[in-house]
Parts: C-alpha cells; sequence; structure tokens
C-alpha cells in the first residue's frame, strides 16, 4: 500500500516566484525524504527529515513535517527555470526493513 | 565516479520473452532495490536486497526474479510471467545503518517495451 499522496499534482509557476508541494502519509514514520526526477531520469536525493525533527533547510529548499498530521510540505524558494521537474515524498515506516514508499509525485513547471 | 549503473537504456520485449535488466553500483553499499514507474505514477518496489545472497519481494514482486550473487551487481528478469511490463524500471542502492534507510541513489532507468 503506498503511504505518501502528493498534492497538487502538478504546479505551473513563473521563475522567481516560491513552489510549495504536500505529502501526507498513513502510518508511523522513521524518517520522511523528498527526491526529484527530471524527464526521463533516475531520481535524486534532496533532503531527508527525521520523525523527531520539524524543520530542515538545505539551500533554497525548505522542509517540515508534522507527525500529528501526517504530513511534510517542499518548499523550494525563488523557484528557477532548472527546478522545472518532478519530486516526490518517499516515507521510511518505523520498524520496517528499510524500504521507502513513495508519492505519486508533483510535476514542477517553472516558466522563464 | 562513483554512482550506480543501468543498462541497457531502452529495451524491447517479444511475447513469451524473458529479458534481464542490468544494474550495477560501485558505491559498496549494502542494500539494492529495484523499483517499476508507470506514466504519472509513483515509484513501486519490485524487490529489494539488504545482503549478498538474500532478497525480499517488495509490493509487486509477481512476474519478476532477481539474484544477488555479488555485492555490486543486482540484476532484474521481467518474466514472461509478469503481462504487463511496459514501463521505467529504476535502480538503487543506499546504505543502511541497522534497519534505517539512508537516502538512495538511483540509476538512470530502463525503458522496456513490448513488440
Amino acid at each position: 500500500s503506498q503511504q505518501g499522496e502528493e498534492d497538487p499534482q502538478a504546479l505551473s509557476i513563473q521563475e522567481g516566484e516560491n513552489a510549495t508541494m504536500n505529502c501526507s502519509y498513513k502510518t508511523s514514520i522513521n524518517n520522511l525524504q523528498w527526491y526529484r526526477q527530471n524527464s526521463g531520469r533516475g531520481l535524486v536525493h534532496l533532503i531527508l527529515i527525521r520523525s523527531n525533527e520539524r524543520e530542515k533547510h538545505s539551500g533554497r529548499l525548505r522542509v517540515t513535517l508534522d507527525t500529528s498530521k501526517k504530513s511534510s510540505s517542499l518548499l523550494i524558494t525563488a523557484s528557477r527555470a532548472a527546478d522545472t521537474a518532478s519530486y516526490f515524498c518517499a516515507a521510511h515506516g518505523s520498524g520496517n526493513t528499510g524500504k521507502l514508499i513513495f508519492g505519486q509525485g508533483t510535476t514542477l513547471q517553472v516558466k522563464p | 565516479d562513483g554512482g550506480i549503473t543501468q543498462s541497457p537504456k531502452y529495451l524491447f520485449r517479444k511475447e513469451g520473452q524473458n529479458v534481464t535488466l542490468s544494474c550495477e553500483q560501485n558505491l559498496n553499499h549494502d542494500a539494492m532495490y529495484w523499483y517499476r514507474q508507470d506514466p504519472g505514477q509513483g515509484l513501486r518496489l519490485i524487490y529489494y536486497s539488504q545482503i549478498v545472497n538474500d532478497f525480499q519481494k517488495g509490493d509487486i514482486a509477481e512476474g519478476y526474479s532477481v539474484s544477488r550473487e555479488k555485492k555490486e551487481s543486482f540484476p532484474l528478469t521481467v518474466t514472461s510471467a509478469q503481462k504487463n511490463p511496459t514501463a521505467f524500471y529504476l535502480c538503487a542502492s543506499s546504505t543502511l545503518v541497522g534497519t534505517v534507510n539512508q537516502p538512495q541513489h538511483f540509476g538512470d532507468g530502463t525503458r522496456l517495451s513490448i513488440l
């Protein structure tokens, strides 16, 4: 069963604007990870947030985690055309054996 | 350069044929994974392996088989029993700290189509 559900499914913004993507999951987690996928390529890890963390930053990325609501958000600030890609959340469930459950992804288009 | 190499990039299968997708990593990672991605969808886990000579079924293992004879290699065979094999297949690897998954590193995928 898929734990991660994301919204919106698609997002189109202008360069310089911020982009926010949301992820919800169903069971308790050890950590939650965000990945990026350019068209026709593999996924690239962006950021990992542990279940005891509430917020984490990496460059222009900001991730929040609310374990009471079983949700996470990814904010990309000052977006660039090169940020155009699909973004996936992946939940690492507590007590399992290292498996990640991926959401269906948000497709982000940043217009120059 | 350390990384994961998947080959071939494109693969075509005839009816009733088994095909094998290659995945090699030189990151010295213990764990390796195979995922299937359908258009507009997320990744679904086919098989994974945390140690040589051992592997476990993921969520959609039917019609697939794997082996893990070497730490660096985790080939996936798509058998004729898999009736809908057309998809993008991604291989990944990671280190493990206990049972906690560290970030996964992905190859660039193999796109499998039916002739």
